[in-house]
């Protein structure tokens, strides 16, 4: 998986507690993403980073917010996680931005009761 | 709404045979992707083609693009059972400053061994 990972993989929350998922890339790429694939939805756009402590909304920020201190770690948090959150996701990175291929983790499974 | 939507949905075929897959989009593009994604995997990079490109070859896979038509194609040829997957395409938005890719819902292709 490109020299990325994820943490947890997987995890059972419940509503209205915070959640923080990790992303570490050994990589050294500029670019950060955080997507949730949903059935029926396919992949959505959370939130991205295109520097350190510079990052950007993407199609479903509502509910969510990121953090990028360094290079090699996005953070991807549920202030309050609701049962809607429920999803899987994927953290992507990528050298150059948008008009290049984006390289995928392995993706955590979070459940929301 | 999705930039990338997918045709058709699924697509099962015996192995050997070719398989192709559609993709419709709707504003003008910098570029169109392709993306595979093994069943609980995340998504791999298959070939990336610009908009002033027609068509591109990756091994067994060839992709087309039309612009008129805002439309592309993955064919991909002597079908595999390995290659039984879901199959996203992703397109930029033709705009500065624009970091996203937008994927559509896929199409999930069976090769019957």
């Amino acid at each position: 998986d490109a020299g990325i990972t994820q943490s947890p993989r997987h995890k059972v929350t419940e509503t209205g507690t915070p959640v923080t998922l990790r992303c570490h890339q050994t990589e050294n790429h500029r670019y950060m993403y955080w997507y949730r694939q949903d059935p029926g939805h396919g992949l959505r756009l959370i939130h991205y980073s295109y520097g350190v402590k510079d990052t950007d909304k993407g199609e479903v920020s509502d509910g969510y917010s990121v953090s990028r201190s360094k290079t090699e770690d996005f953070l991807l948090t549920l202030e309050s996680a609701t049962s809607s959150q429920t999803s899987v996701y994927f953290c992507a990175i990528s050298p150059s931005g948008v008009s290049y291929e984006q390289y995928f983790g392995p993706g955590t499974r979070l459940t929301v009761t | 709404s999705q930039q990338g939507e997918e045709d058709p949905q699924a697509l099962s075929i015996q192995e050997g045979e070719n398989a192709t897959m559609n993709c419709s989009y709707k504003t003008s593009i910098n570029n169109l992707q392709w993306y595979r994604q093994n069943s609980g995997r995340g998504l791999v990079h298959l070939i990336l083609i610009r908009s002033n490109e027609r068509e591109k070859h990756s091994g067994r896979l060839r992709v087309t693009l039309d612009t008129s038509k805002k439309s592309s194609s993955l064919l991909i040829t002597a079908s595999r059972a390995a290659d039984t997957a879901s199959y996203f395409c992703a397109t930029d938005a033709n705009g500065a400053g624009s970091y996203q890719l937008t994927f559509g819902k896929g199409t999930k292709l069976s090769v019957i061994p």
